[in-house]
């Protein structure tokens, strides 16, 4: 069964620093995904990540994916307050009879501070 | 339409009535999905319904939860006899051709049993 565990699963920020959010999963799969979902909120689509070394950056995001490690990361470079939300990565179940769903992780609860 | 809607946005039920939950995925997508958050559990898969293929059913969590999607467009989520652990936020998600595809999400439907 595959698992997918984040950490860390909260993280305070001061603006204007950078850090990392870890995403480990536990068996092979296709893809990656990052999502983002603010208090209230549903889900929005962030990155799509389809190969090993794969790396997609978006303003102050970036994510990457090592398929031989089973880990991808998303960084924040110079944090804003905007950014504060509960970012998920979701791989993509390879194969088998749940091919197609998300296995999603806990959730990384990030609040940006002045 | 613009995205995946879903209805109704809340639901406040008694122990032991039935539910059902909307869901109407982004125009021409083939792929639909039903998720369920709660705190306890974070994001559960439970139904895919790919085309006109028999749907992945795996995540169901018991027999009182059934879903059908007619005419391959709007789906409904149905939750006999509710119990109050059935108490979450009920998430829908779309994609364009199925497995492996970005899934955008709807707003979700809150489900509260008294």
């Amino acid at each position: 069964e595959l698992k997918v565990e984040q950490n860390p699963l909260f993280l305070s920020m001061q603006e204007g620093k950078n850090y990392t959010i870890y995403c480990n999963y536990s068996t092979t799969s296709d893809r990656l995904y990052w999502y983002r979902q603010d208090p209230g909120k549903s889900l929005e689509s962030l990155f799509v990540l389809l190969s090993n070394g794969a790396v997609k950056q978006e303003g102050r995001l970036m994510a990457s994916l090592d398929t031989k490690a089973r880990l991808s990361t998303l960084h924040i470079t110079a944090a804003v307050h905007d950014l504060s939300a509960t970012y998920f990565c979701a791989v993509l179940n390879a194969g088998g009879t749940s091919y197609g769903k998300l296995t999603f992780g806990q959730g990384t609860i990030l609040t940006v501070h002045p | 339409g613009a995205g995946v809607s879903q209805s109704p946005s809340n639901k406040v039920t008694e122990k032991g009535k039935d539910v059902e939950l909307r869901c109407d995925p982004i125009s021409g997508h083939t792929a639909l999905y039903w998720y369920r958050q709660s705190l306890g559990q974070g994001l559960e898969f439970l139904i895919y319904f790919q085309g006109n293929s028999a749907p992945d059913k795996s995540g169901l969590p018991s027999d009182r939860f059934s879903a059908e999607r007619t005419g391959g467009s709007v789906s409904t989520l149905t939750i006999q006899r509710t119990q109050q652990e059935d108490s979450a936020v009920y998430l829908c998600a779309s994609s364009l051709f199925g497995a492996g595809e970005t899934q955008y999400f709807g707003p979700g439907t809150r489900l509260l049993v008294l």
